[in-house]
């Protein structure tokens, strides 16, 4: 069965810094998302993508984040410079269609530590 | 503004029962509501997906139930077993044509089941 993949699963990083995460979606679908969980909390809308741009970005999506399909299969998510409040689980979702009731599926996730 | 709330928080049962997990939100307008479950350190997964018109979706031992008035949903699990130790995550869709698949998540409740 198709999935979602991420790499890394676990990323440490120095305050400043700046981290790419990976995603690489599954391969028919056109809509990629971005969602961040915080230890302990709700999982968090961060951004939606399709047809090469941004469709929604929260309140979190400031202009420290940024989205891009670098070629046909992979879907990164980019950090300039890494706050220690940017420590969390960082899943990226795809889905075949971009209605509310399409699916969307989850990949197993980035740990990301800020130190 | 939009929000999921779960209860309980966290539930312990033993291998074989049943249990129920409660989810009220005030997402509006409401398009869908997802029940995933999230085992540990991995992406979430959809378990149901029920639109406004659905009162109950099944899939095998899982029952979902949905109420649009009174703005709740439950998730009913049978004959419970090891395997179904994890989070369940109740996650709702409003019905913006701006929104493009973006979700809103609620805590979640942790359940661990016992030999």
């Amino acid at each position: 069965e198709p999935e979602v993949t991420q790499t890394p699963s676990h990323q440490v990083t120095q305050m400043g810094q700046e981290v790419i995460l990976r995603c690489v979606p599954i391969s028919n679908h056109l809509y990629f998302y971005w969602y961040r969980q915080i230890l302990g909390q709700k999982v968090e809308f961060l951004v939606s993508f399709y047809n090469n741009e941004i469709s929604e970005k929260s309140e979190i999506f400031d202009d420290q984040f940024s989205v891009e399909r670098p070629d046909g299969s992979n879907f990164t998510l980019k950090i300039r410079s890494t706050k220690l409040e940017d420590s969390a689980m960082y899943f990226c979702a795809s889905s075949d269609g971009g209605s509310s009731t399409d699916t969307q599926y989850f990949g197993p996730g980035t740990r990301l530590t800020v130190l | 503004k939009n929000q999921v709330e779960q209860s309980p928080q966290s539930l312990i049962i033993l291998e074989g029962k049943n249990c129920t997990l409660q989810c009220n939100y005030t997402v509006s307008p409401f398009s869908n509501l997802r029940w995933y479950k999230q085992d540990t350190g991995r992406g979430p997964v959809s378990l149901t997906i029920m639109t406004f018109s659905e009162n109950t979706k099944s899939n095998g031992r899982y029952t979902a139930t949905l109420d649009a008035d009174t703005k709740q949903s439950s998730l009913h699990i049978t004959a419970s077993q090891l395997s179904d130790s994890a989070s369940y995550i109740c996650v709702v869709s409003a019905d913006w044509s701006s929104t493009l698949g973006r979700l809103y998540f609620g805590r979640g409740t942790q359940l661990t089941v016992w030999p």
